[in-house]
């Protein structure tokens, strides 16, 4: 079953504790990236890469990183995160623009919560 | 640059009425368009996608939609209401913004309730 897995779907930490949220898919898409969902402003992207090795800034990046060292894993990192990181994020992932303008594919979410 | 308007934040309808979802867009280039659905605890499912083909778009569980150029609009519609349509709809449009970025731009989402 084509899928996008992010792991965990529910974290709550402390500010200041580094953490990693997993993203996997199966579909051997190369663009994948990274959303956080807030209310009243829908989906904002923080981070895409649009191959190994190749990661770049979304409209959101600022205490984020991520990396690409496998085509089908992007974890997303908080090295030290604060409260208004508080949110629920996505992981989607699609084959690249001038491929057909396919969908992306999201995973379930996860809802982070820093205390 | 590009951006997503959904008109409503709230729509109720009762169960076997027609819905309307509401969504107009701008770009600079010629976008594709998108509807997801987002159930309760649930990640987004697409509901269906215009890619420049016939602008009337027919998706999942009886939802269309019409890509209307001129008025600038991608409104969702479904003839007739059903409980398990409660949920929240994204509006999307994806478009290049720059080199090798593919953006996907989001409204802000309308919540549905689907009244008995």
């Amino acid at each position: 079953e084509a899928q996008v897995t992010q792991n965990p779907r529910y974290l709550i930490t402390v500010t200041g504790k580094k953490l990693t949220v997993t993203c996997s898919q199966n579909m051997n898409h190369e663009y994948m990236s990274w959303y956080r969902q807030d209310p009243g402003l829908g989906l904002r992207q923080i981070y895409y890469s649009m191959n190994v090795e190749v990661t770049d800034k979304g409209d959101v990046p600022e205490g984020y990183k991520v990396s690409r060292k496998e085509k089908r894993n992007f974890p997303l990192i908080l090295e030290s995160p604060s409260p208004n990181q508080t949110s629920l994020y996505f992981c989607a992932s699609s084959f690249m623009p001038g491929q057909g303008d396919t969908e992306a594919f999201f995973g379930q979410g996860t809802r982070l919560t820093v205390v | 640059a590009q951006s997503v308007t959904q008109l409503d934040s709230h729509v109720s309808v009762s169960e076997g009425t027609p819905v309307l979802l509401r969504c107009n867009y701008s770009s600079s280039y010629s976008p594709s368009l998108f509807w997801y659905v987002q159930h309760p605890n649930k990640g987004l499912q697409l509901l269906l996608k215009y890619t420049s083909a016939a602008t009337l778009v027919k998706g999942i569980n009886g939802f269309e939609a019409e890509f209307k150029k001129s008025e600038t609009s991608f409104h969702l519609t479904k003839p007739s209401a059903h409980m398990s349509d409660a949920a929240e709809y994204f509006c999307v449009v994806s478009d290049r913004v720059g080199t090798g970025r593919r953006a996907l731009t989001f409204g802000s989402g309308t919540r549905l309730q689907v009244q008995p």
